[in-house]
Formats: structure tokens, C-alpha cells, sequence
């Protein structure tokens, strides 16, 4: 069972949009309607920032939205903002009751 | 307000086994649907799923670390325990536990995370 791919790094500039992609297969990603994804600031624990593929918990900014194709999942980010720069991780069931995450991807905000 | 908190040791030796207590509050684990699972960081490395115990007792385990793992739940002391055998210096890393929220397959609530090294 191997992680997620995600992109090592993006970057972009404040105002700007950025999409992070989360590639697995038919039997994680692509199975279920259950990718989540999570921010992580240095230092700090992860914050969930989408559930269930495009749901945002109470609290999280619309700028965040999440989508999913085929067995690639995504998070855009839109309006970027400094406080943006962080660590993302993607996460899904995986069958079998199992879950997996990402390889995780730094957003640098230029 | 749910809230949780890992403790054990900072540091183990090579071999040995690690005991990590999750220790919460605004929840009851006897609340059907209900889980918490252990997710580990190595330090400057991604995020790994460990383990996650149900409200019934139902547990699973990361299929590569399933032979090295146990998690237990203590309902009444509001608390989950995970041990991992035969620790090894890749093993280094923060421990989290965290909150799954029923009926959702995702963790919403955080420890603070602490930091287990394993080292002779």
C-alpha cells in the first residue's frame, strides 16, 4: 500500500489560485467519496481543511475547495494569502478499513 | 470543545516497546460510530496512519505495521492506548491521535503531537 502522490511543491503569488492534485488508484482515490485533506503549518498538527472529497467543516474559509476525477483528487486554493504557506496532505480510505495518506505538498506563497 | 493529548516517552531504545496513551475530553468513546485513530510524522517526512479503535471495540491496523501494533480503548478513563513492538530508529517521529468523527472517514480533531525518539 503506497502513499498518495502528490506534487513535492507549488508556488504562487497572493491573490492567485493554486490546485494541489492526489493521485492513487481504483482502490483508494478512486473507489470512495472519502478523500480528506489537511493543513500543516510547522510545527503545528494537522487542521482538516476538506471531508468526503468537497466538504468544508465549519470554519474553513471558501477559498478551499476540494474535487475529485477518476483517481485523482484535488484541493484549490483561491485568493492565496501568506498565512496559505504550509504543508497539504491528502488522505482516503483505502478498502479494507484501511486509510492513507499523501506524500504532502508545500505551498510556497511568492 | 473536544480536545486531545498524547503522552509517553520521548525516548525508547532500539528493540523496545513503545506504549503511547491518547487521553481526551468533549467525547465519549461509547458514542456509536465514534473513532480515534494514531497518525506518526518523521521529523521533515509526511504523514503515516497507524492504527484507529471504533466505539465498538473494532480496531484496524496500517497493513505494514499491522504484526508490530496494538490498539486498546479505556472507555471510562477516556483514553486510547497504542503500543508498537520492536522499536527501531525509523520509528522516530511525532505521534498523533486524533478524533473520527461518525459517520465520517476522516480525523477533524488533533492532538498536539509528541515526539518519540528511538535511539541506544
Amino acid at each position: 500500500q503506497s502513499a498518495l502522490t502528490q506534487p513535492r511543491s507549488v508556488s504562487g503569488s497572493p491573490g492567485q489560485s493554486v490546485t494541489i492534485s492526489c493521485t492513487g488508484t481504483n482502490s483508494d482515490v478512486g473507489g470512495y467519496h472519502y478523500v480528506s485533506w489537511y493543513q500543516q503549518h510547522p510545527g503545528r498538527a494537522p487542521k482538516l481543511l476538506i471531508y468526503d472529497v468537497d466538504k468544508r467543516p465549519s470554519g474553513v474559509p471558501t477559498r478551499f475547495s476540494g474535487s475529485k476525477s477518476g483517481n485523482t483528487a484535488s484541493l484549490t486554493i483561491s485568493g492565496l494569502q501568506a498565512d496559505d504557506e504550509a504543508d497539504y496532505y491528502c488522505f482516503s480510505y483505502a478498502g479494507f478499513y484501511t486509510l492513507l495518506f499523501g506524500g504532502g505538498t508545500k505551498l510556497t506563497v511568492l | 470543545q473536544i480536545t486531545l493529548k498524547e503522552s509517553g516517552p520521548s525516548l525508547v531504545k532500539p528493540t523496545q516497546t513503545l506504549t503511547l496513551t491518547c487521553t481526551f475530553s468533549g467525547f465519549s468513546l461509547s458514542t456509536t460510530g465514534l473513532g480515534v485513530g494514531w497518525i506518526r510524522q518523521p521529523p521533515g517526512k509526511a504523514l503515516e496512519w497507524l492504527a484507529v479503535i471504533y466505539w465498538n471495540g473494532d480496531n484496524y491496523y496500517s497493513p505494514s505495521l499491522k504484526s508490530r501494533l496494538t490498539i486498546t480503548k479505556d472507555t471510562s478513563k477516556n483514553q486510547v492506548v497504542l503500543t508498537m513492538t520492536n522499536m527501531d530508529s525509523v520509528d522516530t517521529a511525532t505521534y498523533y491521535c486524533a478524533h473520527r468523527p461518525p459517520p465520517y472517514l476522516t480525523f477533524d480533531s488533533w492532538g498536539q503531537g509528541t515526539l518519540v525518539t528511538v535511539s541506544s
